[in-house]
Protein backbone atom coordinates (compact mmCIF):
# COMPACT_ATOMS: atom_id res chain seq x y z
CA UNK A 1 0.00 0.00 0.00
CA UNK A 2 1.11 3.29 -0.69
CA UNK A 3 2.47 5.43 2.36
CA UNK A 4 -0.27 7.71 2.95
CA UNK A 5 -1.85 9.18 6.58
CA UNK A 6 -4.37 11.03 7.54
CA UNK A 7 -4.68 12.51 11.32
CA UNK A 8 -7.07 12.96 12.72
CA UNK A 9 -8.50 10.03 11.70
CA UNK A 10 -11.99 11.19 13.59
CA UNK A 11 -13.17 14.70 14.55
CA UNK A 12 -15.85 16.33 16.16
CA UNK A 13 -15.88 20.17 16.54
CA UNK A 14 -18.28 23.21 16.50
CA UNK A 15 -19.80 25.32 13.97
CA UNK A 16 -17.50 28.33 13.84
CA UNK A 17 -14.15 26.88 14.58
CA UNK A 18 -10.92 26.07 12.58
CA UNK A 19 -10.08 22.44 11.62
CA UNK A 20 -7.47 21.19 9.92
CA UNK A 21 -6.37 17.85 8.68
CA UNK A 22 -3.24 16.83 7.73
CA UNK A 23 -2.32 14.13 4.67
CA UNK A 24 1.53 13.03 5.11
CA UNK A 25 2.70 10.85 2.12
CA UNK A 26 6.29 8.32 2.17
CA UNK A 27 5.93 8.24 -1.54
CA UNK A 28 7.71 11.48 -2.56
CA UNK A 29 5.06 11.95 -5.04
CA UNK A 30 4.84 15.03 -6.66
CA UNK A 31 0.28 15.54 -7.08
CA UNK A 32 -1.96 15.75 -3.79
CA UNK A 33 -5.63 15.89 -3.78
CA UNK A 34 -8.13 16.34 -0.90
CA UNK A 35 -11.75 14.75 -1.64
CA UNK A 36 -14.69 14.93 0.56
CA UNK A 37 -17.15 11.67 0.59
CA UNK A 38 -21.17 11.76 0.90
CA UNK A 39 -23.59 9.66 0.05
CA UNK A 40 -25.21 10.03 -3.05
CA UNK A 41 -22.28 11.85 -4.15
CA UNK A 42 -19.10 9.57 -4.67
CA UNK A 43 -16.36 11.43 -3.96
CA UNK A 44 -15.91 14.99 -4.91
CA UNK A 45 -12.17 17.26 -5.61
CA UNK A 46 -12.24 19.98 -2.80
CA UNK A 47 -8.58 21.46 -3.77
CA UNK A 48 -5.51 20.03 -5.39
CA UNK A 49 -1.56 20.24 -5.20
CA UNK A 50 1.00 19.79 -8.24
CA UNK A 51 4.25 20.64 -6.01
CA UNK A 52 5.42 22.51 -3.12
CA UNK A 53 3.39 25.97 -2.98
CA UNK A 54 1.43 25.02 -5.98
CA UNK A 55 -2.26 24.36 -5.43
CA UNK A 56 -5.57 24.88 -6.98
CA UNK A 57 -9.42 24.49 -6.61
CA UNK A 58 -11.40 21.84 -7.31
CA UNK A 59 -15.20 20.87 -8.19
CA UNK A 60 -16.08 21.57 -3.90
CA UNK A 61 -13.47 24.33 -2.92
CA UNK A 62 -15.95 27.25 -1.12
CA UNK A 63 -15.21 27.21 2.51
CA UNK A 64 -11.91 25.13 2.57
CA UNK A 65 -7.76 26.29 1.71
CA UNK A 66 -4.95 24.13 1.58
CA UNK A 67 -1.31 24.87 1.94
CA UNK A 68 1.62 22.50 1.25
CA UNK A 69 4.78 23.88 2.27
CA UNK A 70 6.88 20.80 1.68
CA UNK A 71 6.40 17.59 -0.30
CA UNK A 72 4.94 15.01 2.10
CA UNK A 73 2.60 16.86 3.74
CA UNK A 74 -0.82 18.53 2.16
CA UNK A 75 -3.16 20.59 4.86
CA UNK A 76 -6.60 20.90 4.52
CA UNK A 77 -8.17 23.74 6.39
CA UNK A 78 -11.85 25.44 7.05
CA UNK A 79 -11.86 28.28 8.17
CA UNK A 80 -15.10 28.38 10.20
CA UNK A 81 -16.51 25.01 10.08
CA UNK A 82 -20.00 24.57 9.42
CA UNK A 83 -22.36 21.37 9.65
CA UNK A 84 -22.31 20.93 6.22
CA UNK A 85 -18.91 20.28 6.26
CA UNK A 86 -19.90 17.31 8.13
CA UNK A 87 -18.40 14.53 5.79
CA UNK A 88 -15.68 11.65 5.65
CA UNK A 89 -11.92 13.63 3.72
CA UNK A 90 -9.89 11.51 1.82
CA UNK A 91 -6.13 12.41 0.72
CA UNK A 92 -4.99 11.06 -2.53
CA UNK A 93 -1.61 11.02 -4.05
CA UNK A 94 0.09 10.23 -7.59
CA UNK A 95 3.26 10.79 -9.30
CA UNK A 96 2.50 11.38 -12.17
CA UNK A 97 -0.86 12.68 -12.19
CA UNK A 98 -2.92 9.73 -13.61
CA UNK A 99 -3.60 7.14 -11.20
CA UNK A 100 -4.01 7.95 -7.49
CA UNK A 101 -3.44 5.79 -4.30
CA UNK A 102 -6.08 6.96 -1.42
CA UNK A 103 -5.39 7.50 2.45
CA UNK A 104 -7.90 5.82 5.13
CA UNK A 105 -9.96 9.12 5.62
CA UNK A 106 -10.86 11.32 8.23
CA UNK A 107 -14.52 11.23 9.68
CA UNK A 108 -15.59 15.25 10.48
CA UNK A 109 -18.64 15.71 12.59
CA UNK A 110 -19.81 19.31 12.58
CA UNK A 111 -22.02 20.21 15.48
CA UNK B 1 -16.83 19.51 -17.97
CA UNK B 2 -16.55 15.69 -17.63
CA UNK B 3 -19.43 13.29 -15.86
CA UNK B 4 -19.60 9.78 -14.42
CA UNK B 5 -22.92 8.05 -13.66
CA UNK B 6 -23.54 4.36 -12.30
CA UNK B 7 -27.39 3.54 -13.15
CA UNK B 8 -27.20 1.29 -10.17
CA UNK B 9 -27.22 2.45 -6.36
CA UNK B 10 -27.27 -0.95 -5.06
CA UNK B 11 -26.82 -4.31 -6.34
CA UNK B 12 -27.29 -7.50 -4.74
CA UNK B 13 -26.51 -10.83 -5.80
CA UNK B 14 -25.25 -14.77 -5.00
CA UNK B 15 -22.27 -15.66 -3.89
CA UNK B 16 -20.80 -17.81 -6.77
CA UNK B 17 -23.21 -15.74 -9.65
CA UNK B 18 -21.55 -13.25 -12.12
CA UNK B 19 -21.68 -9.57 -11.51
CA UNK B 20 -21.29 -6.92 -14.08
CA UNK B 21 -21.37 -3.10 -12.51
CA UNK B 22 -22.00 -0.56 -14.80
CA UNK B 23 -20.23 3.14 -15.41
CA UNK B 24 -21.25 5.52 -18.31
CA UNK B 25 -19.24 8.63 -18.96
CA UNK B 26 -19.48 12.00 -20.97
CA UNK B 27 -16.26 12.71 -22.02
CA UNK B 28 -14.88 15.19 -25.19
CA UNK B 29 -12.09 12.29 -25.95
CA UNK B 30 -10.79 9.33 -24.46
CA UNK B 31 -10.50 9.73 -20.77
CA UNK B 32 -8.29 7.54 -18.48
CA UNK B 33 -10.92 5.52 -16.59
CA UNK B 34 -10.43 3.74 -13.39
CA UNK B 35 -12.82 1.29 -10.71
CA UNK B 36 -11.95 1.52 -7.29
CA UNK B 37 -13.51 -0.47 -4.42
CA UNK B 38 -14.22 0.49 -0.59
CA UNK B 39 -15.39 -1.87 1.94
CA UNK B 40 -17.33 -0.23 4.92
CA UNK B 41 -15.17 1.98 7.06
CA UNK B 42 -11.71 1.98 4.55
CA UNK B 43 -10.67 3.87 1.90
CA UNK B 44 -10.27 3.42 -1.59
CA UNK B 45 -8.47 0.32 -3.37
CA UNK B 46 -7.80 0.77 -7.10
CA UNK B 47 -8.83 -2.48 -9.14
CA UNK B 48 -7.96 -1.93 -12.32
CA UNK B 49 -7.65 0.83 -15.02
CA UNK B 50 -7.58 1.92 -18.61
CA UNK B 51 -5.64 4.55 -20.36
CA UNK B 52 -5.21 3.01 -24.11
CA UNK B 53 -4.43 -0.29 -25.79
CA UNK B 54 -6.73 -3.19 -25.14
CA UNK B 55 -10.01 -2.23 -24.10
CA UNK B 56 -10.40 -5.40 -21.77
CA UNK B 57 -8.51 -4.78 -18.61
CA UNK B 58 -7.87 -7.26 -15.73
CA UNK B 59 -7.32 -6.05 -12.53
CA UNK B 60 -7.26 -7.27 -9.10
CA UNK B 61 -8.94 -9.90 -7.19
CA UNK B 62 -10.61 -11.24 -10.68
CA UNK B 63 -12.79 -8.58 -11.82
CA UNK B 64 -11.83 -6.83 -15.11
CA UNK B 65 -13.48 -4.25 -16.88
CA UNK B 66 -14.33 -2.88 -20.88
CA UNK B 67 -13.89 0.18 -22.66
CA UNK B 68 -16.64 0.36 -24.90
CA UNK B 69 -16.03 4.02 -26.86
CA UNK B 70 -19.11 3.40 -28.96
CA UNK B 71 -21.22 3.27 -25.90
CA UNK B 72 -19.06 5.73 -23.46
CA UNK B 73 -19.19 2.64 -20.96
CA UNK B 74 -16.30 1.15 -18.99
CA UNK B 75 -18.51 -1.71 -17.26
CA UNK B 76 -16.60 -3.62 -14.38
CA UNK B 77 -17.67 -8.04 -13.99
CA UNK B 78 -16.83 -10.65 -12.48
CA UNK B 79 -17.09 -14.01 -13.42
CA UNK B 80 -18.05 -15.86 -9.77
CA UNK B 81 -18.59 -13.05 -6.78
CA UNK B 82 -16.91 -14.39 -3.44
CA UNK B 83 -18.76 -12.96 -0.34
CA UNK B 84 -15.95 -10.56 0.57
CA UNK B 85 -16.65 -9.03 -2.80
CA UNK B 86 -19.36 -7.11 -0.78
CA UNK B 87 -18.46 -3.30 -0.86
CA UNK B 88 -18.79 -0.28 -2.36
CA UNK B 89 -17.77 0.43 -6.00
CA UNK B 90 -16.87 4.01 -7.74
CA UNK B 91 -16.31 4.49 -11.29
CA UNK B 92 -13.75 7.47 -11.99
CA UNK B 93 -12.50 9.18 -14.81
CA UNK B 94 -9.53 11.98 -15.73
CA UNK B 95 -8.60 13.67 -18.65
CA UNK B 96 -5.19 12.17 -19.34
CA UNK B 97 -2.53 14.39 -18.11
CA UNK B 98 -0.61 14.80 -21.77
CA UNK B 99 1.95 17.42 -20.81
CA UNK B 100 1.07 17.97 -17.96
CA UNK B 101 -1.98 19.76 -18.23
CA UNK B 102 -4.86 18.07 -16.38
CA UNK B 103 -3.39 17.00 -12.87
CA UNK B 104 -5.19 13.92 -13.22
CA UNK B 105 -8.18 15.38 -11.09
CA UNK B 106 -10.55 12.52 -10.67
CA UNK B 107 -14.50 12.99 -10.96
CA UNK B 108 -16.48 10.10 -9.43
CA UNK B 109 -19.71 8.54 -10.19
CA UNK B 110 -22.18 8.08 -6.93
CA UNK B 111 -21.01 4.46 -6.55
CA UNK B 112 -22.54 1.02 -6.57
CA UNK B 113 -23.29 -0.75 -3.17
CA UNK B 114 -22.18 -4.36 -4.00
CA UNK B 115 -24.71 -6.93 -1.36
CA UNK B 116 -23.55 -10.78 -1.39
CA UNK B 117 -26.01 -13.14 -0.57
CA UNK B 118 -24.35 -16.81 1.05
Amino acid sequence: DAGITQSPRHKVTETGTPVTLRCHQTENHRYMYWYRQDPGHGLRLIHYSYGVKDTDKGEVSDGYSVSRSKTEDFLLTLESATSSQTSVYFCAISSRGNEQFFGPGTRLTVL
Amino acid sequence: AQSVTQPDIHITVSEGASLELRCNYSYGATPYLFWYVQSPGQGLQLLLKYFSGDTLVQGIKGFEAEFKRSQSSFNLRKPSVHWSDAAEYFCAVSRPNAGGTSYGKLTFGQGTILTVHP
